[in-house]
């Protein structure tokens, strides 16, 4: 069984902190997403990747960057952490050969920026 | 721009009652269609999709969902619900041209009473 993990269920930061969220698979799948989920929006696309070091932009990068230096590690970083990014963050995979949706979701992070 | 309506918020039947949740979603060209399902205190799992071929899509747990692409929807049903099926329901779509972005609806919150 597919297994996405997020370092944190939940989290606690200040303004101005720089903040990483780390996720990691176990399945060997290429593409890897983060998202943000807030009541009454859905899940927002912040960021995803289909290969090491390759990263493509989503609907809400604004005030995020990634990281995937390793295909089992997609690391989310907010650079200078504001009041606006507190939400509940989830991290998704997936292989080609599922057809490239988001199938395998973490648990999710509850981050709050203080 | 893409865009995903789920306009029932939230969705209270009885045990056995009839379940149609709505979905509608503004593209015109080809799309994939999704519904995830959110249990309270899960993640986030796929519940069915469609790529192409038959527009009535049969998913896991008795869930079925069809294309009806001049009406640009893709409604979730089930004949018959049960009180495990408290939980949240996403529609999803993505345009054929646009990779993995996939674009969510805000989501309708279904509460079982038994």
């Amino acid at each position: 069984d597919v297994k996405v993990t997020q370092s944190s269920r939940y989290l606690v930061k200040r303004t101005g902190e720089k903040v990483f969220l780390e996720c990691v698979q176990d399945m060997d799948h290429e593409n890897m997403f983060w998202y943000r989920q807030d009541p009454g929006l859905g899940l927002r696309l912040i960021y995803f990747s289909y290969d090491v070091k390759m990263k493509e932009k989503g609907d809400i990068p604004e005030g995020y960057s990634v990281s995937r230096e390793k295909k089992e590690r997609f690391s989310l970083i907010l650079e200078s952490a504001s009041t606006n990014q507190t939400s509940m963050y989830l991290c998704a995979s997936s292989s080609p050969g599922e057809g490239n949706q988001p199938q395998h979701f973490g648990d999710g992070t509850r981050l709050s920026i203080l | 721009a893409q865009s995903v309506s789920q306009h029932n918020h939230h969705v209270i039947l009885s045990e056995a009652a009839s379940l149609e949740l709505g979905c509608n979603y503004s593209y015109g060209g080809t799309v994939n269609l999704f519904w995830y399902v959110q249990y309270p205190g899960q993640h986030l799992q796929l519940l069915l999709k469609y790529f192409s071929g038959d527009p009535l899509v049969k998913g896991i747990k008795g869930f079925e969902a069809e294309f009806i692409k001049s009406k640009f929807s893709f409604n979730l049903r089930k004949p018959s619900v049960q009180w495990s099926d408290t939980a949240e329901y996403f529609c999803a779509v993505r345009s054929y041209s646009s990779a993995s972005k996939i674009i969510f609806g805000s989501g309708t919150r279904l509460s079982i009473r038994p």
